[in-house]
């Protein structure tokens, strides 16, 4: 069965960083775009990122880009989130999630790994 | 940007009874060349991720209750459920995959009332 297991997340200061993974399992990993949603405390999903099979293609909300880079190592079964000059408004729950090839939607979500920007 | 308004935001329904949410897109998510509509509707459990409900607008995921029923095109659509349960009290929000970025609505909280 499909599997993401999410970690790296916790306690950074604003203006740091932190990188998240995303551990996929049962199914081929190499094959399917990936995107990072997250939801902060008491507000809604809001998606931040996504990357095609190979790499060949990324998108980034606006309220991220120039500071999160997301990447894979298809070799590894892994998903990466790199958080850079975090703020407190990126405390979040952060979900990876795979990309459906069929529908076009999302179709698996991660348990989600908590990000949170204190001083 | 696609700007996805969710109503109500809240909701109360009896169990046994109907529960429609609307989501209204800010430019259609309509796509002529293979007539499909790309919005999706989530179910978001308390602790739990968010689960996919329908896709295209209308076609159930497998695995989904035919209570759940999906309808709509171009920049208005609607998520129904009827024979309301009490596991179907969760937030649910609908998604434009049309274009990045990938917009999620606020959401809709549904109760039982």
């Amino acid at each position: 069965q499909v599997q993401l297991v999410e970690s790296g997340g916790g306690v950074v200061q604003p203006g740091g960083s932190l990188r998240l993974s995303c551990a996929a399992s049962g199914f081929t990993f190499s094959t399917y775009g990936i995107h990072w949603v997250r939801q902060a405390p008491g507000k809604g999903l809001e998606w931040v990122a996504f990357i095609r099979y190979d790499g060949g293609d990324i998108h980034y909300a606006d309220s991220v880009k120039g500071r999160f880079t997301i990447s894979r190592d298809n070799s590894k079964n892994t998903l990466y989130l790199q958080m850079n000059s975090l703020r407190a408004e990126d405390t979040a729950a952060y979900y990876c999630a795979k990309h459906s090839a069929t529908s076009g939607s999302i179709d698996y979500w991660g348990q989600g790994t908590l990000v949170t920007v204190s001083s | 940007d696609i700007v996805m308004t969710q109503s109500p935001d809240s909701l109360a329904v009896s169990l046994g009874g109907r529960a429609t949410i609307n989501c209204k897109s800010s430019q259609s998510v309509f796509y002529s060349s293979n007539n499909k509509n790309y919005l999706a509707w989530y179910q978001h459990k308390s602790g739990q991720p968010p689960k996919l409900l329908i896709y295209w607008a209308s076609i159930r995921q497998s695995g989904v209750p035919d209570r759940f029923s999906g309808s709509g095109s171009g920049t208005d659509f609607s998520l129904t459920i009827n024979n309301l349960q009490a596991e179907d009290v969760a937030v649910y929000y609908c998604q434009q995959y049309y274009s990045t970025p990938y917009s999620f609505g606020q959401g809709t909280k549904l109760e039982i009332k």
